[in-house]
This record gives structure tokens, C-alpha cells and sequence, in this order.
């Protein structure tokens, strides 16, 4: 089965940029979405088709897709952003959804 | 907007079967562009795919799950369920129920469910 991997964590200090990862083999094929999750609250879609973004997400909120790696990039940091971050494809060899296993981001 | 809303036990014993229902208003699940999924979240962990249905009834399930696993679709009463058996501790989790088009969106607020005698 297809396997997402994520650092389990990323540290970042306000106004920084934050890069956290999304690693699958030859992901670049499939199409990536990120969630963010505060705790206690339901995940919230915030990139979509790699790099695109839903209406209200901030445009310091970008994603990346190429060969083997994914990436979430939320520049100038803000406290408001620490939270869980998940990468989700689907794996159309097995018709499955795919998460990965999520990185929690801290604004030092 | 479209919201989704998960309701249930919130408590099941072990070796019985966990039953929840999403409620989905401000849309139809009729909706021939999306799918609608379950995802669960045990304490601490991170997001599992549970399954996904489609309103004609076509299911996919997280295989490490399918022996045990039934989602249904009621489109009289706009809801899908999820009924998973034989549950065990490994199965205390948050579950969500999710609108899926090519990604899950929106997400229902979440219902915790525990396993415990």
C-alpha cells in the first residue's frame, strides 16, 4: 500500500518561514492536499491540487509537488498557524485514500 | 453551507459494533460531483481513512478495516452511516465525517467514540 511519511515535527520562530514535508514514492504523479488541525477542531483544508488555495487561506500558505517529495511552505510565520499539518492523496492504483502521519508545527 | 454532523454512542463495548450517522444539510448527498467519507483520529494519533461512498450506494474501504467495516447511504434522509464490528480499544477514536471530491471538504465537528467494558 502507498505510504506517506511527515516529520513528526517542524519548530519555526514568528515571521520565519516553515517548510514541513510530505515524502511518497514518486508522489509527484498524484495530486497532494493539505489539512491543518488545532486541537480540538476538525482538520481545515488548506492547499489543495499541490499549491492551489481555498478561499480565505492565506497567500502565505503555498505547496510544492515534484519526484518524491511534497511540500507545505507557510512563510512569515504567525502564532496563529501552530497546529497539525496532514498530506492526503489518493492512491488511484488501489482506488484508497492515503493520509499521511501528520507534523505538528510550533511557533517558537 | 453545506455542513455535516456525526451522531452516536459515545461509548461501545468491546466485541460490539460502533454505529454513526452523518447528518448532511445545506446540500444534497444526491450530488453527482462528490463522494462522502468517513476519517477517524485516535488520541494523539493521526488521520485514518475509514471509507468513502458514493450516493448510488459504491463503497471503498481502508483495507485494514473491510472485514469489519459497513457504510451505507440513506439519500431520503440525506445521511450516510458507518458501522464498524467487533471493536476493540484500537478502534477509540475521534470520527469524522467528510465531503470528498477529490480532497475532504467540509469536515463535520468530530464525535469521540471509546471502547470500554
Amino acid at each position: 500500500s502507498y505510504v506517506l511519511t511527515q516529520p513528526p515535527s517542524v519548530s519555526v520562530a514568528p515571521g520565519k518561514t516553515a517548510t514541513i514535508t510530505c515524502g511518497g514514492n514518486n508522489i509527484g504523479s498524484k495530486t497532494v492536499h493539505w489539512y491543518q488541525q488545532k486541537p480540538g477542531q476538525a482538520p481545515m483544508l488548506v492547499i489543495y491540487f499541490d499549491s492551489d488555495r481555498p478561499s480565505g487561506i492565506p497567500e502565505r500558505f503555498s505547496g510544492s509537488n515534484s519526484g518524491n517529495t511534497a511540500t507545505l511552505t507557510i512563510s512569515r510565520v504567525e502564532a496563529a498557524d501552530e497546529a497539525d499539518y496532514s498530506c492526503q492523496v489518493w492512491d488511484s492504483s488501489s482506488d484508497h485514500v492515503v493520509f499521511g502521519g501528520g507534523t505538528k508545527l510550533t511557533v517558537l | 453551507q453545506l455542513q455535516l454532523q456525526e451522531s452516536g454512542p459515545g461509548l461501545v463495548k468491546p466485541s460490539e459494533t460502533l454505529s454513526l450517522t452523518c447528518t448532511v444539510s445545506g446540500g444534497s448527498i444526491s450530488s453527482s460531483s462528490y463522494y462522502w467519507g468517513w476519517v477517524r483520529q485516535p488520541p494523539g494519533k493521526g488521520l485514518e481513512w475509514i471509507g468513502t461512498i458514493y450516493y448510488s450506494g459504491s463503497t471503498y474501504y481502508n483495507p485494514s478495516l473491510k472485514s469489519r467495516l459497513t457504510i451505507s447511504v440513506d439519500t431520503s434522509k440525506n445521511q450516510f452511516s458507518l458501522k464498524l464490528s467487533s471493536v476493540t480499544a484500537a478502534d477509540t477514536a475521534v470520527y469524522y465525517c467528510a465531503r470528498k471530491g477529490n480532497w475532504f471538504d467540509p469536515w463535520g465537528q468530530g464525535t469521540l467514540v471509546t471502547v470500554s467494558s
